[in-house]
């Protein structure tokens, strides 16, 4: 069973804003995701991180940004929120086991941007 | 270009009976494969994997099923239950440049399971 918690759970706010999306994880896994997901969609990943300092863009262009300072916390902060920004956010983490690293997920923020 | 597909966007079966899910890739070098079930309003949860250098890996009532050849694998779950009832995805595990693996992900199929 993993343990990686997100915040908010939902997220409903106005054009322009500045949000942060948390994701924590308690397990000490080095790997951490950031997946976008449209309703009736696959996932797509945003960003990634190999450890504390290591940020990466992912497949999917995205307007947000992430960092890593510590190794339990990777959060997701967009500058201004725009209504093309409404999906849900999905936060996902792995031990380092080459390619068979599994991922585990958190619950996800919906977010929605009026 | 979706490299892991799943065709089947929904599948109605009944209590009791086989469910089985499809997935197909295109890409040869996935070499590890997962399976996710998902909730409306929650994160994906992992059920089983399979290595490529296999062809079938069971866990209690889910089995998965790869066929490299014909890059297609496969969940059975047996005997189906009301509480299966959710979106299931196929992933695809490939390595990331300085380690760790990116998932490519099927866009699911909703199982419905039916008293």
């Amino acid at each position: 069973e993993a343990d990686i918690y997100q915040t908010p759970r939902y997220l409903v706010i106005g054009t322009g804003k500045k949000i942060t999306l948390e994701c924590s994880q308690t397990m000490g896994h080095d790997k951490m995701y950031w997946y976008q997901q449209d309703p009736g969609m696959e996932l797509h990943l945003i960003h990634y991180s190999y450890g504390v300092n290591s940020t990466e863009k992912g497949d999917l262009s995205s307007e947000s940004t992430v960092s890593r300072i510590r190794t339990e916390h990777f959060p997701l902060t967009l500058e201004s929120a725009r209504p093309s920004h409404t999906s849900q956010y999905l936060c996902a983490s792995s031990l380092p086991s080459g390619s068979t690293d599994t991922q585990y997920f958190g619950p996800g923020t919906r977010l929605t941007v009026l | 270009d979706q490299q892991v597909k799943q065709n089947s966007p929904s599948l109605s079966v009944q209590e009791g009976r086989i469910s089985i899910l499809n997935c197909d890739y295109t890409n040869s070098m996935f070499d590890y494969f997962l399976w996710y079930k998902k909730y409306p309003a929650e994160g994906p949860t992992f059920l089983i994997s399979i290595s490529s250098i296999k062809d079938k890996n069971e866990d209690g009532r889910f089995t998965v099923f790869l066929n490299k050849s014909a890059k297609h694998l496969s969940l059975h779950i047996v005997p189906s239950q009301p509480g299966d009832s959710a979106v299931y995805f196929c992933a695809a595990s490939a390595f990331l440049t300085g380690g760790g693996n990116k998932l490519t992900f099927g866009t699911g199929t909703q199982l419905k399971v039916e008293l």
